[in-house]
């Protein structure tokens, strides 16, 4: 299973691009990233999944070098609403096995 | 419904005492999970279900804890002999298995306090 590690926690400052790296060395060829968001009181919700390259909607981007070792979440101009907890997840896409999250980045956004 | 319901939302128990959490999953996702949330910490992953079967149960914390499920549906969560360690939020994930792109979708947990 593969571990992902995080930044603890991060600051930014509304307007300005918050990119979160996520490192999983032993990423297994089958496994999918994806990138969930969690406020307080409330479960994590779904931002963005990705394979390889980059992948884009309407609230993120999500790069993922050749080697797929690592995944950064690219969130651009954030605003107070997008300070919460970002999670990286690492496993097969749709389920089918124990799905391992790490400790999470508590990103804080300022006025 | 719409998403993935957990009650109850909130559960008080004195130290001693048997819990049982719920999990109504979104229809149609046949795998569910449980993860344990402690107070400004990550989830701990505790079990997971395909379908009525639980191949992966190595994360329940002690013989305190079992969950099951029935009709590939409700599962439940139960605590026996709660203790105040077990103190957290409960969340539940339903999943739909197969369909790429298929993420987690979570209930809002439910916030168990052993007093």
């Amino acid at each position: 299973l593969a571990k992902t590690t995080q930044p603890i926690s991060m600051d930014s400052y509304e307007g300005q691009e918050v990119n979160i790296t996520c490192s999983h060395n032993n990423i297994a060829t089958n496994d999918y990233i994806t990138w969930y968001q969690q406020f307080p009181s409330q479960g994590p919700r779904f931002i963005i999944q990705g394979y390889k390259t980059k992948v884009t909607n309407e609230v993120a981007s999500l790069f993922i070098p050749a080697d797929r070792k690592s995944s950064t979440l690219s969130l651009p101009r954030v605003s107070l609403s997008d300070t919460a907890v970002y999670y990286c997840l690492v496993g097969l896409s749709g389920g089918y096995n124990k799905l391992i999250f790490g400790a999470g980045t508590r990103l804080a956004v300022h006025p | 419904g719409a998403g993935v319901s957990q009650s109850p939302s909130n559960k008080v128990t004195e130290k001693g005492k048997d819990v049982e959490l719920r999990c109504d999953p979104i229809s149609g996702h046949t795998a569910l999970y449980w993860y344990r949330q402690s107070l400004g910490q990550g989830l701990e992953f505790l079990i997971y279900f395909q379908g009525n079967s639980a191949p992966d149960k190595s994360g329940l914390p002690s013989d305190r804890f079992s969950a099951e499920r029935t009709g590939g549906s409700v599962s439940t969560l139960t605590i026996q002999r709660t203790q105040q360690e077990d103190s957290a939020v409960y969340l539940c994930a339903s999943i739909k298995p197969g369909v790429l792109n298929s993420p987690l979708h979570f209930g809002n947990g439910t916030r168990l306090t052993v007093t």
